[in-house]
């Protein structure tokens, strides 16, 4: 069964700063990659996602994320922060031959002026 | 084209009531799958559906119910409600590697 570990529970960064936010995944196969972000009392939005192909994968909101198959990673970066990007992180892995998603506990990302 | 649409959007229950959550989709996906998402757990798997009258376990099936008899509809039950469902409910549904998520049910059972 496929599981994901987000290691950092709560960031603090200042704006303008750069962001980056670790994901490590347990899986023995290829697998489906997911960034969402949820800001307070809101539902999930998907950032970006990676199935194949080039291991460096764009999202929305400047966000990217690089797919790191010997170190089962798949963190996320922010070149420059802004305050609207206060909120909380999920990195989430589904596999190719099963249809569940599996999420990590979540990195909460507070951005101080 | 609404996506995935849950009611209600908030709800307060007494301990041992039940109710149902709702959760409907528009985008004719075989795959559905309730979450609960906890403070500092992320989202656990309740149930899931592959199609209209199928339907398995998650991670954390105990105390909740779930019928598909259509494509669009995949209605929770929650069964003697207790604290411990005091949750967030997430219904989702996917197709093609691409998962769509509804707003969220915020559940406290007091």
């Amino acid at each position: 069964a496929q599981s994901v570990t987000q290691p950092d529970i709560h960031i603090t960064v200042s704006e303008g700063a750069s962001l980056e936010l670790r994901c490590n995944y347990s899986y023995g196969a290829t697998p489906y990659l997911f960034w969402y972000v949820q800001s307070p009392g809101q539902g999930l939005q998907l950032l970006l996602k990676y199935f194949s192909g080039d291991t460096l994968v764009q999202g929305i909101k400047g966000f990217e994320a690089e797919f790191k198959r010997s170190q089962s990673s798949f963190n996320l970066r922010k070149p420059s922060v802004h305050w609207s990007d206060a909120a909380e992180y999920f990195c989430a892995v589904g596999a190719v031959d099963d249809y569940k998603l599996s999420f990590g506990a979540g990195t909460t990302v507070t951005v101080r002026a | 084209n609404a996506g995935v649409t849950q009611t209600p959007k908030f709800r307060i229950l007494k301990i041992g009531q039940s109710m149902t959550l709702q959760c409907t989709q528009d985008m004719n996906h075989n795959y559905m799958y309730w979450y609960r998402q906890d403070p500092g757990m992320g989202l656990k798997l309740i149930y899931y559906s592959v199609g209209a009258g199928i339907t398995d376990k998650g991670e954390v099936p105990n105390g909740y119910n779930v019928s598909r008899s259509t494509t669009e509809d995949f209605p929770l039950r929650l069964e003697l409600a207790a604290p411990s469902q005091t949750s967030v409910y997430f219904c989702a549904s996917s197709s093609a590697g691409f998962w769509f998520f509804g707003p969220g049910t915020r559940l406290t059972v007091l």
